[in-house]
């Protein structure tokens, strides 16, 4: 089945910092990467998500790239602010496995005022 | 749409009694997930429904725990008899089907679950 790594698990930025999260995944039939947000308390939701057949995809301060050749995609905040702070979970689907999604372990992110 | 629905919000119960944990999902939409989550393993799908028919239990830890859909706007997940090691907040999930469609999954607000 998919494995998803994420890396870091831990980040500490200063506000108006940029932030990187990576994450790898197994399985050459995905095609479908999401990041979910999670800040404390609540339940994760969908900031952006990239399919195989797009390279990057922006959406205001944050991006997604993606590198099917590696089995790579990662997330870019620009111009971090405190209320970035949260846990960023990615993940992988494929369409043949229905909407099944296999997550990384989270990354927290911390940005300091 | 009000989203998915969770209920309860919070359940205390003591090892060995039986835990019934409550999703609706958002009218419409065709498939329906389970995820525990604790602090050590992260967030881990147990269960997920296709037109209310389970297509994938392997993440269901073991025998204790079992979950079922009897309609497209219902799911329950229990545990019987609970562990302290259940301890974890249950996120329950739903999203649209087929390929033309977002993947998007909308979670639940939780249930926090504490096996005393």
């Amino acid at each position: 089945g998919e494995n998803v790594e994420q890396h870091p698990s831990t980040l500490s930025v200063q506000e108006g910092d940029s932030a990187v999260i990576k994450c790898t995944y197994s399985d050459s039939a995905s095609n479908y990467f999401p990041w979910y947000k999670q800040e404390l308390g609540k339940r994760p939701q969908l900031i952006i998500d990239i399919r195989s057949n797009v390279g990057e995809k922006k959406d205001q301060r944050i991006a997604v790239t993606l590198n099917k050749t590696a089995k790579h995609f990662s997330l870019h905040i620009t111009e971090t602010q405190p209320e970035d702070s949260a846990v960023y979970f990615c993940a992988a689907s494929k369409n043949n496995a229905g909407n099944m999604l296999t997550f990384g372990g989270g990354t927290r992110l911390m940005v300091k005022p | 749409d009000a989203g998915v629905i969770q209920s309860p919000r919070h359940e205390v119960t003591e090892m060995g009694q039986e835990v019934t944990l409550r999703c609706k999902p958002i009218s419409g939409h065709d498939y329906l997930f389970w995820y525990r989550q604790t602090m050590m393993r992260g967030l881990e799908l147990l269960i997920y429904f296709n037109n209310n028919v389970p297509i994938d239990d392997s993440g269901m830890p073991e025998d204790r725990f079992s979950a079922k859909m009897p309609n497209a706007s219902f799911s329950n997940l229990k545990i019987q008899p609970s562990e302290p090691r259940d301890s974890a907040v249950y996120f329950c999930a739903s999203s649209l089907g087929g390929p033309s469609t977002s993947n998007e999954q909308f979670f639940g607000p939780g249930t926090r679950l504490t096996v005393l």
